[in-house]
């Protein structure tokens, strides 16, 4: 069974800096997705980023970019120069491909922007 | 356009009652999925029906159930609560029944079982 893990619980960052939150996965798959959802207090999830295993480039949306490293199944988010609404938590998320719509969640990570 | 709306917001129930929560997708969408949120976890994948058709099922027990409508809304029931029902439950729509699509989310019905 796929797996995904988020280590830190917790993360903080000062308003205008960079933050790095962390993911790993588990999956013998070779055709696979990978993404990061935002919850903030409202409880909707909203989709950050979205990583297609097969693509070699790390994918980018503005402030956020993925570390995606598929050897070491290892995928990790950026974000730069936070801001005050960034403050949520964060899932990463994996699904297998080929028409699979069963996805998996990582635990979460709360991110705290100090002003 | 209206994103996925979810009712109702909150619900407290007893242990052994039997409980109903809504969904209505996005204008167009034609695939529903729903999650189980545990305080402090991730959601947890229950179902996805598209076209009106069951076609995932995740790891729960046959006291959850569920079925989408020619309008493509959902209904999510479960039957003899337990206090361990008591979660955060979303729905999520997409275009297709495809893994790659982007989902869209509700807001969520907040359940406790008591």
């Amino acid at each position: 069974a796929q797996t995904v893990t988020q280590s830190q619980p917790e993360m903080s960052v000062q308003e205008a800096e960079t933050v790095t939150l962390s993911c790993t996965y588990d999956t013998s798959e070779s055709d696979y997705y990978l993404f990061w959802y935002k919850q903030p207090p409202s409880r909707q999830m909203i989709l950050v980023i979205r990583q297609e295993a097969y693509k070699q480039q790390n994918a980018t949306e503005n402030r956020f970019s993925v570390n995606f490293q598929k050897a070491a199944k290892s995928f990790s988010l950026k974000i730069s120069d936070s801001q005050l609404g960034d403050a949520a938590m964060y899932f990463c998320a994996y699904r297998r491909g080929g028409g699979s719509y069963i996805p998996t969640f990582g635990r979460g990570t709360s991110l705290i922007v100090h002003p | 356009d209206a994103g996925v709306t979810q009712s109702p917001t909150h619900l407290i129930k007893t242990r052994g009652q039997h409980v109903t929560l809504r969904c209505s997708p996005i204008s167009g969408h034609k695939s529903v999925s729903w999650y189980q949120q545990v305080l402090g976890q991730g959601p947890q994948f229950i179902f996805q029906y598209y076209e009106k058709e069951e076609r995932g099922r995740g790891n729960f027990p046959d006291r959850f159930s569920a079925r989408q409508f020619p309008n493509y809304s959902s209904e999510l029931n479960v039957n003899a609560l337990l206090l361990g029902d008591s979660a955060l439950y979303l729905c999520a729509s997409s275009l297709e029944g495809q893994g790659s699509r982007k989902l869209f989310f509700g807001s969520g019905t907040q359940l406790s079982v008591l």
